[in-house]
């Protein structure tokens, strides 16, 4: 059973437009959410993050909204570079003693049309 | 700085062999976090260290996957009776702790590979 769910394999948006990348979860305990990106052969590169306590967190052209009633985020970049194409992952952070895992969707790859 | 990296960055071999996979974090982060991307799929935990200690191990599939982190900063992960269904990318990363220290960076992954 997925915990975070990001629905959409795949989005293609032209350049200069705002791209729009949705992520659903299930565990109402997850406390801090982070976006990553990554391109082929190398490693997720942080992008911005979220605590459970805010509904908006604004980093230059990328913002990531919250909807905890929801349970639902997404985030927003704008305007969209060629150089943002690539793969997002959505994760979530279990609080607990003794852990903090992340728990990913299974990535959303955005392709920036010149 | 010098970002979290990872030692083989590729490795083949061959079903029922060991094979011991590295990762360096970043100077001075405590906590470090093994996890295993298989094709198509988002990342998944496998086991977290604090300091030298295993704090949580839950991720770890089977007794054929172990890892060690003895001075609080390198770590192996140990995969012994290699299966071809352990073929993925084993991808380390490394935080700080405490309140606003969340972000977990991950190194660039090393993939393995079992005939």
């Amino acid at each position: 059973d997925q915990q975070v769910k990001q629905n959409s394999p795949s989005l293609s948006v032209q350049e200069g437009r705002i791209s729009i990348l949705n992520c659903d979860y299930t565990n109402s305990m997850f406390d801090y959410f982070l976006w990553y990106k990554k391109y082929p052969a190398e490693g997720p590169t942080f992008l911005i993050s979220i605590s459970s306590i805010k509904d908006k967190n604004e980093d230059g052209r990328f913002t990531v909204f919250l909807n905890k009633s929801a349970k639902h985020l997404s985030l927003h970049i704008v305007p969209s570079q060629p150089g943002d194409s690539a793969v997002y992952f959505c994760a979530a952070r279990t609080p607990g003693a003794g852990s903090y895992q992340l728990t990913f969707g299974k990535g959303t790859k955005l392709s920036v049309i010149p | 700085g010098a970002g979290v990296s990872q030692t083989p960055s590729n490795k083949v071999t061959e079903k029922g062999k060991y094979v011991e996979l590295r990762c360096d974090p970043i100077s001075g982060h405590t906590a470090l976090y093994w996890y295993r991307q298989s094709l198509g799929q988002g990342p998944e935990f496998l086991i977290y260290f604090q300091g030298t200690g295993a704090a949580d191990d839950s991720g770890l599939p089977n007794d054929r996957f172990f890892a060690v982190r003895p001075e609080g900063s390198v770590s192996t992960l140990k995969i012994q009776r290699t299966e071809r269904g352990d073929s993925a990318v084993y991808l380390c990363a490394s935080s700080l702790t405490g309140v606003g220290q969340e972000t977990q960076y991950f190194g660039p992954g090393t993939r393995l590979l079992v005939l």
